[in-house]
């Protein structure tokens, strides 16, 4: 069974369209995250949610908008989406702020 | 704002050999984390270091944690070709589960 599984694996979009990327953890864990990795490979967080709570919001444009169902889910959602968005998006789950434990990233191409 | 920056960014290294990737990072922090990123995949947990001084160790790869110096370390010992990755350190500076990653090391070991 996958710990964190996130759909789709691969989105490709025009600029402008609006995108939703969903995120599930079966670990029990408190938080999720979501991290951008960009084309250097660099990794940023974005958002973090404790118990369906947002705690953390990085400077992250409006234009992305995270939701949590509940514990075990969060998703993201893009709107009017832009070339600079296209990246890798990653979601994260830990428990008590230990060890995160990611999910197989969704690659995101606006065109 | 706390920084983390890794060294060397890239390895290239033969078969057999010793190497040693850095990871400093600028202000205090409680946790630290080495992960592994093979190409189009997620991020694999390898290492959790708590505490000054801490030292793990998995196959090859050794991990050490000087919290005084800000500096981490990741020892690989006679790599071998599925060593190829790419490494990252991560800072988790005030057990908010918010990690703060360097660039990435990518190495490439060759036969």
């Amino acid at each position: 069974d996958t710990a964190v599984s996130q759909t789709p694996k691969y989105l490709v979009t025009q600029m402008g369209n609006d995108k939703s990327i969903k995120c599930e953890q079966n670990l029990g864990h408190d938080t999720m995250y979501w991290y951008k990795q960009d084309s250097k490979k660099f990794l940023k967080i974005m958002f973090s949610y404790n118990n369906k709570e947002l705690i953390i919001n990085e400077t992250v444009p409006n234009r992305f908008s995270p939701k949590s169902p509940d514990k075990a889910h969060l998703n993201l959602h893009i709107n009017s989406l832009e070339l600079g968005d296209s990246a890798v998006y990653f979601c994260a789950s830990s428990q008590d702020s230990a060890e995160a434990f990611f999910g197989q990233g969704t690659r995101l191409t606006v065109v | 704002e706390l920084k983390v920056e890794q060294n060397p960014l890239f390895l290239s290294m033969q078969e057999g050999k010793n190497y040693t990737i850095y990871c400093n990072y600028s202000t205090t922090s409680d946790r630290l984390y080495w992960y592994r990123q093979d190409p189009g995949k997620s991020l694999e947990s390898l290492f959790v270091l708590l505490s000054n001084g801490a030292v793990k160790q998995e196959g090859r790869l050794m991990a050490s944690l000087d919290t005084k110096a800000r500096l981490s370390t990741l020892h690989i010992t006679a790599a071998v070709h599925d060593l190829s990755a790419t490494y990252f350190c991560a800072v988790d500076r005030s057990n908010t589960g918010k990690l703060i990653f360097g660039q990435g090391t990518t190495l490439q070991v060759k036969p």
